[in-house]
């Protein structure tokens, strides 16, 4: 079946490390994107991927990397620079034949919480 | 700036019940907007997508209607049952290529 993966369900990090979030489709969708989901919050967006090897800052990049070296593969690493961490991270992905009016995908997260 | 929001927050109806959730938006000119459900520790699910010329979609028990002058959207759902609990969301694209906005969401519980 074609979807979204990302893994692991639940993460969690130490004071001062890094971590990585992993995020795979095989949807052979162009666009990649990660959001961040607060308790009685709407999504925010933390960054986007248009194309491989392109990537844009969303709403709320500060403390996030990513990168796109594949199509399939779009991974999010919440740095320590991210000092409020604790949330639940999600993975879309959309075509972009028809840019805009294809619907996002969603995969079914990952729960980050700081020990 | 684009800001959504949804009411209820919260809301719990009998199972069998017709029922309304509200999503607005602040600015009128959106491209489309999509509505999602999403399950206790789940990601997304799409239900719907209006695209700005559209005034509705409609899925089965699901009808979305798009009012962009006033700047609203409702998701209207038949004849509720106790698997349609969960929150949905409602979430507006700002333009062509742009990302979306989403709302807070609307917890919903159907009582059996």
């Amino acid at each position: 079946d074609g979807g979204i993966t990302q893994s692991p369900k639940y993460l969690f990090r130490k004071e001062g490390q890094n971590v990585t979030l992993s995020c795979e489709q095989n949807l052979n969708h162009d666009a990649m994107y990660w959001y961040r989901q607060d308790p009685g919050q709407g999504l925010r967006l933390i960054y986007y991927s248009q194309i491989v090897n392109d990537f844009q800052k969303g709403d709320i990049a500060e403390g996030y990397s990513v990168s796109r070296e594949k199509k399939e593969s779009f991974p999010l690493t919440v740095t320590s620079a991210q000092k409020n961490p604790t949330a639940f991270y999600l993975c879309a992905s959309s075509s972009r034949q028809g840019v805009g009016n294809q619907p996002q995908h969603f995969g079914d997260g990952t729960r980050l919480s700081i020990l | 700036k684009q800001e959504v929001t949804q009411i209820p927050a919260a809301l719990s109806v009998p199972e069998g019940e017709n029922l309304v959730l509200n999503c607005s938006f602040t600015d009128s000119a959106i491209y489309n907007l999509q509505w999602f459900r999403q399950d206790p520790g789940k990601g997304l699910t799409s239900l719907l997508l209006i695209q700005s010329s559209q005034r509705e979609q409609t899925s089965g028990r699901l009808n979305a209607s798009l009012d962009k002058s006033s700047g609203r959207s409702t998701l209207y759902i038949a004849a509720s049952q106790p698997g349609d609990s969960a929150t949905y969301l409602c979430a507006v694209r700002r333009g062509y290529g742009q990302n979306f906005v989403f709302g807070p969401g609307t917890r919903l519980s159907v009582l059996p």
